[in-house]
């Protein structure tokens, strides 16, 4: 079936990095755009990022300031994001999740990978 | 940057009311509009897109409508699983996204 899981989630200090992953299966991976999108503890939904289905487009938001880099593997079907620099208000869950095309909405989501920032 | 509110942010409703949730975009977004409805513990799940296009597999009861900057979700008849936060999101400045704040429904 159509899946996707996020990976790389932990406990990390501030000023550190951490890389997460989202496997995807199911589906032709190489076919669809993909976005990180987080969600702190109790809050709404925040949209982190977005890849195009061939890599060759990303956008970020405003609000992360070069720290975050979005990237994929197609030969692996595989999502990631470097992040690096955290702060404590990075701290969320982050999900990945799949989009046909630019204007589609995001049909499938991973369950998510937990990212603490505390020393 | 495009704006999304939604109203009200919180709801008390019994089983089988109708739930009217809104929401709003600083800007015409045409029917460039989703919903999402989230679970405690649970990713969202997309319930309709387009504005009015119900997902697949998404019960009936839930409906949505409006265009330009002024959007609803409706649900008739609440079920007990319908007890959820619904987050609205835009898609007119793809590829990025603007997601609402979200409304929660609780039961009364």
């Amino acid at each position: 079936q159509v899946q996707l899981v996020e990976s790389g989630g932990g406990v990390v200090q501030p000023g550190r990095s951490l890389r997460l992953s989202c496997a995807a299966s199911g589906f032709t991976f190489s076919s669809y755009g993909m976005h990180w999108v987080r969600q702190a503890p109790g809050k709404g939904l925040e949209w982190v990022a977005v890849i195009s289905y061939d890599g060759s487009d990303i956008f970020y938001a405003d609000s992360l300031k070069g720290r975050f880099t979005i990237s994929r593997d197609n030969s692996k079907n595989t999502l990631f994001l470097q992040m690096t620099s955290l702060r404590a208000e990075d701290s969320a869950m982050y999900y990945c999740a799949r989009v046909f095309s630019a204007y589609y909405p995001l049909d499938v989501w991973g369950q998510g990978t937990t990212v603490t920032v505390s020393s | 940057d495009i704006q999304m509110t939604q109203s009200p942010s919180s709801l008390s409703a019994s089983v089988g009311d109708r739930v009217t949730i809104t929401c709003r975009a600083s800007q015409s977004i045409r029917n460039s509009l989703n919903w999402f409805q989230q679970k405690p513990g649970q990713a969202p799940k997309l319930l309709i897109y387009a504005a009015s296009a119900l997902q697949s597999g998404v019960p009936s009861r839930f409906s949505g409508s409006g265009s330009g900057t002024d959007f609803t979700l409706t649900i008739i008849s609440l079920q007990p699983e319908d007890f959820a936060t619904y987050y609205c999101q835009q898609s007119y400045s793809a590829p990025r996204f603007t997601f609402g704040p979200g409304t929660k429904v609780n039961i009364k």
